[in-house]
């Protein structure tokens, strides 16, 4: 069955640490990918999403997404964050016309 | 413009009662789909409208869930002999016209325990 696997399930950093939250999945052929993002109290939101060309997406809020074939992966990152980065993130993929399965989230709590 | 709504916020009901959960897409989304989200995992698919019909109802657990959409905007979604297990938070997202590409737009959801 094809998956989608956030390895970490929770992530604490301090405020200007750098993030990477991985996002592996299952997979074969062309893929459609997106992260979204839950902040406190608010509704699940697009953070990037990337169908084709280069494999470094950007985001909002200064966020980055690579896609890289080979290792079946869509990691996040961010150079350095801050406490209102404090959020569940979900990693989602799909193939073609079918609905993206997400992932079960990480949750990232950042410490001012 | 307003977002996704969805009514109501919280539900609570006994077990082997009937509820419905009701949402509003963004207007002019062709696009509507349902997701259950269960404590510490992520949304997970149940059905998706495209306009009035249902594009794909392969996530709807069992016979017991059931939705519609009958004019292609406002779509229920309806569980019949609820059990302690459907306790989740049920979200609804539209898109514009639907498809594996499209960016979501996700509802507050609604939070439903069964006792």
């Amino acid at each position: 069955a094809q998956s989608v696997s956030q390895h970490n399930h929770h992530v604490i950093l301090s405020e200007a640490a750098s993030l990477e939250l991985g996002c592996n999945y299952s997979y074969g052929g062309t893929v459609n990918l997106f992260w979204y993002v839950q902040y406190p109290g608010q509704h699940l939101q697009l953070l990037l999403k990337y169908f084709s060309g280069d494999p470094l997406v950007k985001g909002i809020k200064g966020f980055e997404a690579e896609f890289i074939k080979s290792k079946f992966s869509f990691n996040l990152r961010k150079p350095s964050v801050q406490w209102s980065d404090t959020a569940e993130y979900f990693c989602a993929v799909g193939k073609g016309s079918y609905i993206p399965t997400f992932g079960r989230g990480t949750s990232l709590i950042v410490h001012p | 413009g307003a977002g996704v709504s969805q009514t109501p916020s919280n539900k609570v009901t006994e077990k082997g009662k009937y509820v419905e959960l009701r949402c509003d897409p963004i207007s002019g989304h062709t696009a509507l789909y349902w997701y259950r989200q269960s404590l510490g995992q992520g949304p997970e698919f149940l059905i998706y409208f495209q306009g009035t019909g249902a594009a794909d109802d392969s996530g709807l657990p069992n016979d017991r869930f059931f939705a519609v959409r009958p004019e292609g905007s406002v779509s229920t979604l309806k569980i019949q002999r609820t059990e302690r297990g459907d306790s989740a938070v049920y979200l609804c997202a539209s898109s514009l016209t639907g498809g594996g590409q499209e960016t979501q737009y996700f509802g507050p959801g609604t939070r439903l325990l069964v006792l």
